[in-house]
């Protein structure tokens, strides 16, 4: 059973653009909930990560929302760029960590 | 942060034959696992590599096939056994950060991918 589901699979962006990734966790016991980045041919990178008693966490041009009523949480990119076409993996942490299946963004230029 | 160095970074490999993944890190670490990742997938836990003790395996992955390493604090292997073209995948070693408590900080190895014909 996939405990952390991850939507859209695929996203394409133009440059400048808002890029938005959104993951739904069941399990209410996890208590983080990290972001990986992942380019092609590397290793996945922690890219932002939130704890479930903070709404919204915020570096640079990268954000996390969340909605701990919903069990839902999401990944902004603003001003989206080419540099930032990756996969992303949203996952949810209790003693292990579960990844979501990835989104493949592209940013157009 | 950790840096994780892994070898090989690629390989092709028969079918029947045993290849060995091996991560070193720069620093002493606590907790080492190894992730499969295959081709356009999620990332999935192995195990959890144990110094000095037996490897803790996930559902859906043994032993006999996995067989893990771990003889000190910077160092662990993978080897994926009687190799089959279902094993064509990224194998991934990562550590845990030192955040206390925080399972969910993990530093990846740039991963090692196996193509089995």
């Amino acid at each position: 059973q996939q405990q952390v589901k991850q939507s859209p699979q695929s996203l394409i962006v133009q440059k400048g653009g808002i890029s938005i990734i959104n993951c739904a966790y069941e399990n209410t016991a996890f208590d983080y909930f990290p972001w990986y980045q992942q380019f092609p041919g590397k290793g996945p990178a922690l890219l932002i990560a939130i704890r479930p008693d903070v709404s919204e966490k915020k570096e640079g041009r990268f954000t996390i929302s969340f909605n701990k009523s919903a069990k839902q949480f999401s990944l902004h990119i603003m001003d989206s760029q080419p540099g930032d076409s990756a996969t992303y993996f949203c996952a949810a942490s209790r003693r292990q960590l579960t990844f979501g299946s990835g989104t493949q963004l592209t940013v157009l230029p | 942060s950790a840096v994780i160095s892994q070898k090989p970074s690629r390989d092709i490999c028969q079918r029947g034959t045993s290849l060995t993944i091996q991560c070193q890190v720069d620093s002493q670490v606590t907790m080492m696992f190894w992730y499969r990742q295959q081709p356009g997938q999620s990332l999935t836990l192995i195990a959890t590599a144990n110094q000095g003790s037996e490897a803790t395996y996930e559902s859906g992955f043994v032993i006999d096939k996995f067989p893990i390493s771990r003889p000190n604090l910077t160092f662990s292997t993978l080897t994926v056994s009687n190799m089959s073209p279902e094993d064509s995948s990224i194998y991934l070693c990562s550590v845990a950060g030192l955040l206390a408590g925080v399972t969910g900080e993990l530093f990846f190895g740039e991963g090692s991918r196996l193509t089995v014909l």
